[in-house]
């Protein structure tokens, strides 16, 4: 199946701050990709589509100013969690659809995101 | 209003038996349906999936069933492994770009 990964995998921060995190389709283009959040214990739950060349389309209940997404390129997309809190400690995971083929997302890996 | 429902949260089966896992949904619109494995802390792996203009799909120890009519699907996993102990989450899609509709997932243990 297509490859996508995410970067960093894990990362710890302070109240405060900003984290970026990255989503790249490797071996096909992505004109959408999706952001999910999994809590412990839950399902994934959508956060936005992310669409390539214009505005991301968000989920009822998520704020786009706290957590903004670009969609650069066809292989790129980044999530920034914007001055951070812990209630946003969670595991954001990514996923893009391959055109080439039918409707089948491949997810990245995750990123575990800890604020402090 | 939850229109891809996994009823199960959890399930336990032998090694070797077979797993069989359930999804329901509600919208008739949905015409590709999917299930993927996860694993904790990794992103959800996809499995295998079935159009809907078939009923069953077939991929090694994987098949999954699709019931139109009762709109259900199932994931049927024979002989079962203790690797294969993961939540598993059925999908639907109405084709076009719009994100897929994923159910709660169910929690499958493969007992040794």
């Amino acid at each position: 199946g297509a490859v996508v990964s995410q970067h960093p995998s894990r990362v710890i921060c302070k109240s405060g701050t900003s984290v970026k995190i990255e989503c790249r389709s490797l071996d096909f283009q992505a004109t959408t990709m999706f952001w999910y959040r999994q809590f412990p214990k839950q399902s994934l739950m959508l956060m936005a589509t992310s669409n390539e060349g214009s505005k991301a389309t968000y989920e009822q209940g998520v704020e786009k100013d706290k957590f903004l997404i670009n969609h650069a390129s066809l292989t790129l997309s980044t999530l920034t969690v914007t001055s951070a809190h812990p209630e946003d400690s969670s595991f954001y995971i990514c996923s893009a659809r391959d055109p080439r083929g039918p409707e089948t997302q491949y997810f990245g890996p995750g990123t575990r995101l800890l604020v402090l | 209003d939850q229109q891809v429902k996994q009823n199960s949260p959890s399930l336990s089966v032998q090694e070797g038996r077979i797993s069989i896992l359930n999804c329901d949904y509600t919208n008739s619109m949905f015409d590709y349906f999917l299930w993927y494995k996860k694993y904790p802390a990794e992103g959800p792996t996809f499995l295998i999936s079935i159009s809907s203009i078939k009923d069953k799909n077939e991929d090694g120890r994987f098949t999954v069933f699709l019931n139109k009519s009762a709109k259900h699907l199932s994931l049927h996993i024979v002989p079962s492994q203790p690797g294969d102990s993961a939540v598993y989450f059925c999908a639907a899609s109405d084709s076009g770009n719009t994100p897929l509709v994923f159910g709660k997932g169910t929690r499958l243990s493969v007992i040794a």
